[in-house]
């Protein structure tokens, strides 16, 4: 299994909605990454957990709320989001030697 | 975090050779990647070079680094209407958390 797996593929929520974004894989990986990519944009790096531990926050607000239940799952609670948040929101695992593993992503509209 | 470089677009025609560039500016990176992201869909990692090669191929796909340059390049041979796509290129430390850095991304036209 070389699937990173994620849900839901489309999320439209309300300013005043709590929502979950959900990951999982099955590969071993111990590193996992959440990723923010707007359209025509490149990725930008949220979140990343090693051995379940947050590693790097690079300044996301507190909207967004990571969790990592255990090394396969890796979840993004959001709460009281912006319509600026809309995009598509993407997770990846890897193994130590660095090779990323993306899922397909959620696309989250904000209204 | 260091801004990665790419052309916005590219057109060629079916069979013919494309080459996509990307100029990247830190010099201390260890791995170089090539992804490619069709539209809707996930990052799919097409290859990487590690920072001390210069040239790696990989069945229809070459990738040649000049590290004094900072300049890194995918060619595809033998191009597919199905290679159409944004091909992002990628530069990170690499280790147990691998933080990437993508480029801006270029856009593949394929031609029939």
């Amino acid at each position: 299994d070389t699937e990173v797996t994620q849900t839901p593929k489309h999320l439209v929520m309300g300013m005043t909605n709590k929502k979950s974004l959900k990951c999982e894989q099955h590969m071993g990986h111990r590193a996992m990454y959440w990723y923010k990519q707007k359209a025509k944009k490149p990725p930008e790096l949220m979140f990343v957990y090693s051995y379940e531990k947050l590693s790097i926050n690079e300044s996301v607000p507190s909207r967004f709320s990571p969790e990592c239940p255990n090394s396969s799952l890796l979840n993004l609670h959001l709460h009281a989001l912006q319509p600026e948040d809309s995009a598509l929101y993407l997770c990846a695992s890897s193994q130590d030697n660095g090779e990323l593993f993306f899922g397909e992503g959620s696309r989250l509209t904000v209204l | 975090g260091e801004d990665v470089e790419q052309s916005l677009f590219l057109s060629v025609r079916e069979g013919d050779s494309s080459v996509i560039n990307c100029t990247y500016t830190d010099s201390s990176s260890t791995y170089l990647y090539w992804y490619k992201q069709e539209p809707g869909a996930g990052l799919q990692l097409l290859t990487y070079i590690f920072s001390n090669m210069d040239m790696k191929q990989d069945q229809r796909l070459t990738v040649l680094l000049n590290k004094k340059d900072k300049h890194l390049s995918l060619r595809i041979a033998d191009t597919q209407t199905g290679d159409s796509a944004i091909y992002f290129c990628a530069e990170s430390y690499g280790g147990a958390t691998n933080k990437l850095i993508f480029g801006t991304g270029t856009l593949l036209a394929v031609q029939p």
